[in-house]
C-alpha cells in the first residue's frame, strides 16, 4: 500500500539551531516529491519540487534533498518566523482516470523560539 | 493574479442541511481538485476534475457531489450534511497532471 510518513509530529527548535525534517514513502513508482508550508488557518504555499534521487533545492534557510526512499527538508539557523507545518505528497506512477496519484503526509508542525 | 480562491471561508450546518462550497482560479490551469484536511491526517482527494465539463471521484468521494461548468470554477457540494463531515476543505489547481498543484486558503466547515 502506498505510504507517506513524515517525522517528528512536532519539533520545537531555539532560533538558530538547524535541524531536519523527514519524509519516508513506500510508493509504486515515484514521478516526484513536494514540500509544502502551511501556516496556521492558511493553504499550503508551494516550495519545492523534487524528481529524482541525489536532487537538491535551496531557498533561503531552506534546503530539500531527496533519496530513493525518503526526503529531508533541512532548516540552517531558523526564524521563528520559519515555524509553520511543513507538508510533504508524492506523485505516484499510479494513473487512473486522467490523474496521478499525490499522496500527504500529515506534516510536521515546528516552532522556533526566540 | 489572485490564485486560488474559496468561499465562504468559515460555514456552520446542522445535520441534514446543504450547501455549495466554490473555488475559483484564475492561472488558465485544466485541473481542479477538492481535498479534505482532517487533524493528524494528511490531505485526502475528494473529487477532481481534468478539464471544464469534467469530474471524477478521488479517495474520499461519499457524500459530496462536484460541478464544472466553467473552467474557472470548481463547486462541491454537501447534499445531506453530516458531523463525520466537520473539516476543512480546500481546493487546488494546476496546468496538467503531474505539475505543482496550487491551493486556496480553505473552508472551515462545522456541521453540528
Amino acid at each position: 500500500e502506498d505510504q507517506v510518513t513524515q517525522s517528528p509530529e512536532a519539533l520545537r527548535l531555539q532560533e538558530g539551531e538547524s535541524s531536519s525534517l523527514n519524509c519516508s514513502y513506500t510508493v509504486s513508482g515515484l514521478r516526484g516529491l513536494f514540500w509544502y508550508r502551511q501556516d496556521p488557518g492558511k493553504g499550503p504555499e508551494f516550495l519545492f519540487t523534487l524528481y529524482s534521487a541525489g536532487e537538491e533545492k535551496e531557498k533561503e534557510r531552506l534546503k530539500a534533498t531527496l533519496t530513493k526512499k525518503e526526503s529531508f527538508l533541512h532548516i540552517t539557523a531558523p526564524k521563528p518566523e520559519d515555524s509553520a507545518t511543513y507538508l510533504c505528497a508524492v506523485l505516484t506512477s499510479m494513473f487512473s482516470g486522467g490523474y496521478n496519484k499525490l499522496i500527504f503526509g500529515a506534516g510536521t508542525r515546528l516552532a522556533v523560539h526566540p | 493574479n489572485a490564485g486560488v480562491t474559496q468561499t465562504p471561508k468559515f460555514r456552520v450546518l446542522k445535520t441534514g442541511q446543504s450547501m455549495t462550497l466554490l473555488c475559483a482560479q484564475d492561472m488558465n490551469h485544466e485541473y481542479m481538485y477538492w481535498y479534505r484536511q482532517d487533524p493528524g491526517m494528511g490531505l485526502r482527494l475528494i473529487h477532481y476534475s481534468v478539464g471544464e465539463g469534467t469530474t471524477a471521484k478521488g479517495e474520499v468521494p461519499d457524500g459530496y457531489n462536484v460541478s464544472r461548468l466553467k473552467k474557472q470554477n470548481f463547486l462541491l457540494g454537501l447534499e445531506s450534511a453530516a458531523p463525520s463531515q466537520t473539516s476543512v476543505y480546500f481546493c487546488a489547481s494546476s496546468r496538467d497532471r503531474g505539475d505543482t498543484q496550487y491551493f486556496g486558503p480553505g473552508t472551515r466547515l462545522t456541521v453540528l
